[in-house]
């Protein structure tokens, strides 16, 4: 079955420092791929996917996450944080050939920003 | 536009006992769904719907009911609350099964005591 793992449940970084958020998944074949943003005590919102085209994408907020097919990544990246980006974030994958595009979620890792 | 809204947003409930959380959207989404997240685990989906009358169970079905008679609402009845169930349940919604942006509710705030 698909899964994934985002490899770590905590990283702490300075602010103004650059930040990667660490995504790992199981199929090698085509999948979808999703980075959502949970703020504290709110619902999640979409950051940026991927579906197809470039492996490079931006998303809202600074962000932008690189897929690699060989590895199977979807690494989260931001070149400076600040301060309104402590939040958990949530790496989500469609697994191919699934005719209900039913969403898989990783753990989250939460974003501590150090002043 | 409200967006996704889910009413209350927190609940202490007894062991045996019986609710409904709800849930409606004013975007005319066709597609909705519920998960619940606890520490460490992500979100899992309890039951989804991909239109008016039509429902069916996502990973983690079992103590959950749901129905779905208009496009805006979709509630989840927790027929007899047990501890297990004591979570965080998030609401969601998209246009459809293809559109894949979700949108999310505030979020439930469920104890079972």
């Amino acid at each position: 079955a698909q899964s994934v793992t985002q490899l770590d449940s905590q990283v702490p970084v300075f602010e103004e420092a650059p930040v990667e958020l660490r995504c790992n998944y199981s199929s090698s074949v085509s999948v979808y791929l999703f980075w959502y943003v949970q703020y504290p005590n709110q619902g999640l919102q979409l950051l940026l996917k991927y579906l197809s085209g470039s492996t490079l994408v931006k998303g809202i907020n600074g962000f932008e996450a690189e897929f690699n097919k060989s590895q199977t990544s979807f690494h989260l990246r931001k070149p400076s944080v600040h301060i309104s980006d402590t939040a958990e974030y949530f790496c989500a994958v469609i697994p191919p050939m699934d005719s209900n595009y039913q969403l898989i979620w990783g753990a989250g890792t939460k974003l501590i920003i150090k002043p | 536009n409200a967006g996704v809204t889910q009413t209350p947003k927190f609940q202490v409930l007894k062991t045996g006992q019986s609710m409904t959380l709800q849930c409606a959207q004013d975007m005319n989404h066709e597609y909705m769904s519920w998960y619940r997240q606890d520490p460490g685990m992500g979100l899992r989906l309890i039951h989804y719907s991909v239109g008016a009358g039509i429902t069916d169970q996502g990973e983690v079905p079992n103590g959950y009911n749901v129905s779905r008679s208009t496009t805006e609402d979709f509630p989840l009845r927790l027929l007899s609350a047990a501890p297990s169930q004591t979570s965080v349940y998030f609401c969601a919604s998209s246009y459809g099964q293809t559109s894949y942006e979700q949108y999310f509710g505030p979020g439930t705030r469920l104890t079972v005591t």
